[in-house]
């Protein structure tokens, strides 16, 4: 069975500055999507960023971006010039191979960014 | 578009009552999912249906659990009775599985206490 694994429970980061959250996933597939959702306190869960596995090419949204590391099963999000707003609950999230015509959806257990003032 | 739509947004109810969760996909969506997330367990698949029909109900903790999608545009999940280990966020999400990369569209959650 897939499994995404978060290690940072909380980080902080001043504003204006740069953020790596890690995420490591486990999977024998080869073909499937990871995703990093946002989820501030309204508790909504925003979609950051995608990327397509078969893609060699990292991801990038404006200020966030990734980097996907497909041997080492790693998909790190990268936050630039961090704003405030950027404080809350980020998911990693794993999308498996298709199934019965859809697909299943795991996430890791989150990383909490607090942005420093 | 109006999202994914939950109700209620918060459920305040007693040990042994029956819960039950309310949930309208996006139109056009035919893949719907269950998420319960808390603290110490945090985003735990329950279960997901595909064109109506259910997938996957392995999440589903236990009998009390059940949850039905009589149609394309909407679904529940009904917990009974009802213990306090229940209280959590309850989401719903839904996605359009042709497209390749669609990523889960997420209601607000229903916050659900049980005292």
């Amino acid at each position: 069975a897939q499994t995404v694994t978060q290690s940072q429970p909380e980080m902080s980061v001043q504003e204006a500055e740069t953020v790596t959250l890690s995420c490591t996933y486990d999977t024998s597939e080869s073909d499937y999507y990871l995703f990093w959702y946002k989820q501030p306190p309204s508790r909504q869960m925003i979609l950051v960023i995608r990327q397509e596995a078969y893609k060699q090419q990292n991801a990038t949204e404006n200020r966030f971006s990734v980097n996907f590391q497909k041997a080492a099963k790693s998909f790190s999000l990268k936050i630039s010039d961090s704003q405030l707003g950027d404080a809350a609950m980020y998911f990693c999230a794993y999308r498996t191979s298709p199934t019965s015509g859809t697909y299943k959806y795991i996430f890791g257990t989150g990383t909490r960014l607090k942005v420093l003032a | 578009d109006a999202g994914v739509i939950q109700s209620p947004r918060h459920e305040v109810t007693e040990m042994g009552q029956e819960v039950t969760l309310r949930c309208k996909p996006i139109s056009g969506h035919n893949s719907l999912f269950w998420y319960r997330q808390t603290m110490m367990r945090g985003l735990e698949l329950l279960i997901y249906f595909n064109n109506n029909v259910p997938i996957d109900d392995s999440g589903m903790p236990e009998d009390r659990f059940s949850a039905k999608m009589p149609n394309a545009s909407f679904s529940t999940l009904k917990i009974q009775p009802s213990e306090p280990r229940d209280s959590a966020v309850y989401f719903c999400a839904s996605s359009f599985s042709p497209v390749r990369g669609s990523p889960l569209h997420f209601g607000n959650g229903t916050r659900l206490t049980v005292t």
